[in-house]
């Protein structure tokens, strides 16, 4: 039973250009979003993260959109660049201070 | 700060046997978690330590799987006996709560054990 879905395993992008990812999420009780990026034979970064009393967190290149009617949040990448390929994870929990639950990743590449 | 170090980073072993996967979080940190990544299944919390006491253990595969953290520096995975469906990268990530706006959420990961068990 996954509580936080990643639907598309891959996504190309055109350097320069926007990235959107996407996640989706079913427990109501989920309060608190981030996502990670993960590089091969590294651990996952922290990247954003964001709280439901928001719809919306900016962080240089990256933004998070937070529909809580929808359960779905979304990362943009504006604008793409070479090194922002990579796995993305989206990860929710409850609150700031409880376990979080990853998806499954969406790898990202961009290409040139 | 060299950031979470975990070893070995490869570890290739024969079914039955024991494994002992190690971790070393970042100084200061309060929290450390043991994270299973596999194709199958993600990423999956196996265990959590808050000031070295397991909080949640409920991700804990099978009672062949085992964790300690003996002190604020150190902690160990063990799989006893280990079997070929343990295959996975092994992470640890540690996180220090309650500071500005820091929240253990935001967790810093070590580069993970790559574990075969043949």
């Amino acid at each position: 039973d996954q509580q936080v879905k990643q639907n598309s395993p891959s996504l190309s992008v055109q350097e320069g250009r926007i990235s959107i990812l996407n996640c989706d999420y079913t427990n109501s009780m989920f309060d608190y979003f981030l996502w990670y990026k993960k590089y091969p034979a590294e651990g996952p970064t922290f990247l954003i993260s964001i709280s439901s009393i928001k719809d919306k967190n900016e962080d240089g290149r990256f933004t998070v959109f937070l529909n809580k009617s929808a359960k779905h949040l979304s990362l943009h990448i504006v604008p793409s660049q070479p090194g922002d390929s990579a796995v993305y994870f989206c990860a929710a929990s409850p609150n700031r201070d409880d376990k979080i639950i990853f998806g499954k990743g969406t790898r990202l590449h961009i290409l040139p | 700060d060299a950031g979470v170090i975990q070893s070995p980073r490869h570890e290739v072993t024969e079914m039955g046997q024991e494994v002992t996967l190690r971790c070393k979080p970042i100084s200061g940190h309060d929290y450390l978690f043991w994270y299973r990544q596999t194709m199958m299944r993600g990423l999956e919390l196996l265990i959590y330590f808050n000031n070295n006491v397991p909080i949640d253990d409920s991700g804990m595969p099978e009672d062949r799987f085992s964790a300690k953290m003996p002190n604020a520096s150190f902690s160990t995975l063990k799989i006893q006996p280990s079997e070929p469906r343990d295959s996975a990268v092994y992470f640890c990530a540690s996180s220090l709560a309650g500071v500005g706006s820091a929240s253990y959420n935001e967790q810093f990961f070590g580069p993970g054990t790559r574990l075969t068990v043949l």
